[in-house]
C-alpha cells in the first residue's frame, strides 16, 4: 500500500523559505513518478511540480517556476521541495502525489504552509 | 480559473445516478488520459479512476470513468450519502503540465 508522509510546513514570513518533505514506504519508490500538488484554504488542487523517477526530469508550474526545487533521494525514500521567496499566495496545504506508470496519483495527507508576516 | 471545466456543484437523491463533466482543449483530454479524484471534507484527495475508465483496487464499480474527445465524465450509480465529496478531474497537457478541473460539490439530498 503506498503510504505517504509530507512534514517541514509551517508559517514563514513573505519572502523567507521552507523545505518540505516527503516519506515514502510501501512501495518501489524509484520506480514511481512524483509530484507536488498544492491547494489553497477552501480553493481546488493545483499542480506544483514533477519529477521523473530517476530525477532527471523536472517541470514547474508558472507559478513557482525559478523559486521552488523539486528533489529527490531514492535511497532515503524521499521526495523534497525547497520554497525560496515565498508569497501570500503559496499559503496552501502541499500534497506529495505519488504516479505509478499505470496512471493517476496517490496522495499523502498534506502538509500546510502559512505565509504571512 | 482552471484550465479543465467542472460544474461547481452537482446533486442527486440516494440511489440515483449522478453525472459530472470534466472539458478540456486537444493538448491535455484530446491527446492524454484523464484521472479522477474523490476529497471527502477535511482529507486529502483520493485516486477514484485513472486512464479514463480504470478503477483502482477497493473503488466501488458504483464509480465509473468515460472520454470523448476533448470531454470526460465521471458517474456515480446508486448514490449514497457517504458519496457527498468534491471531485476533480486532471489531465496531463501538452505544455508539460498536470492540469485539474476547479471541482465539483457533490450534494446527497
Amino acid at each position: 500500500e503506498v503510504q505517504l508522509v509530507e512534514s517541514g510546513g509551517g508559517l514563514v514570513q513573505p519572502g523567507g523559505s521552507l523545505r518540505l518533505s516527503c516519506a515514502a514506504s510501501g512501495f518501489t519508490f524509484s520506480s514511481y513518478e512524483m509530484n507536488w500538488v498544492r491547494q489553497a484554504p477552501g480553493k481546488g488542487l493545483e499542480w506544483v511540480s514533477y519529477i521523473s523517477s530517476s530525477g532527471s526530469t523536472i517541470y514547474y508550474a508558472d507559478s513557482v517556476k525559478g523559486r521552488f526545487t523539486i528533489s529527490r533521494d531514492n535511497a532515503k525514500n524521499s521526495l523534497y521541495l525547497q520554497m525560496n521567496s515565498l508569497r501570500a499566495e503559496d499559503t496552501a496545504v502541499y500534497y506529495c502525489a505519488a504516479e505509478p506508470v499505470t496512471g493517476g496519483f496517490y496522495w499523502g495527507q498534506g502538509t500546510l504552509v502559512t505565509v504571512s508576516s | 480559473q482552471s484550465v479543465l471545466t467542472q460544474p461547481p456543484s452537482a446533486s442527486g437523491t440516494p440511489g440515483q445516478r449522478v453525472t459530472i463533466s470534466c472539458s478540456g482543449s486537444s493538448s491535455n483530454i484530446g491527446s492524454n488520459t484523464v484521472n479522477w479524484y474523490q476529497q471527502l471534507p477535511g482529507t486529502a484527495p483520493k485516486l477514484l479512476v485513472y486512464s479514463n475508465n480504470q478503477r483502482p483496487s477497493g473503488v466501488p464499480d458504483r464509480f465509473s470513468g468515460s472520454k470523448s474527445g476533448t470531454s470526460a465524465s465521471l458517474a456515480i450509480s446508486g448514490l449514497q450519502s457517504e458519496d457527498e465529496a468534491d471531485y476533480y478531474c486532471a489531465a496531463w497537457d501538452d505544455s508539460l503540465t498536470w492540469v485539474f478541473g476547479g471541482g465539483t460539490k457533490l450534494t446527497v439530498l
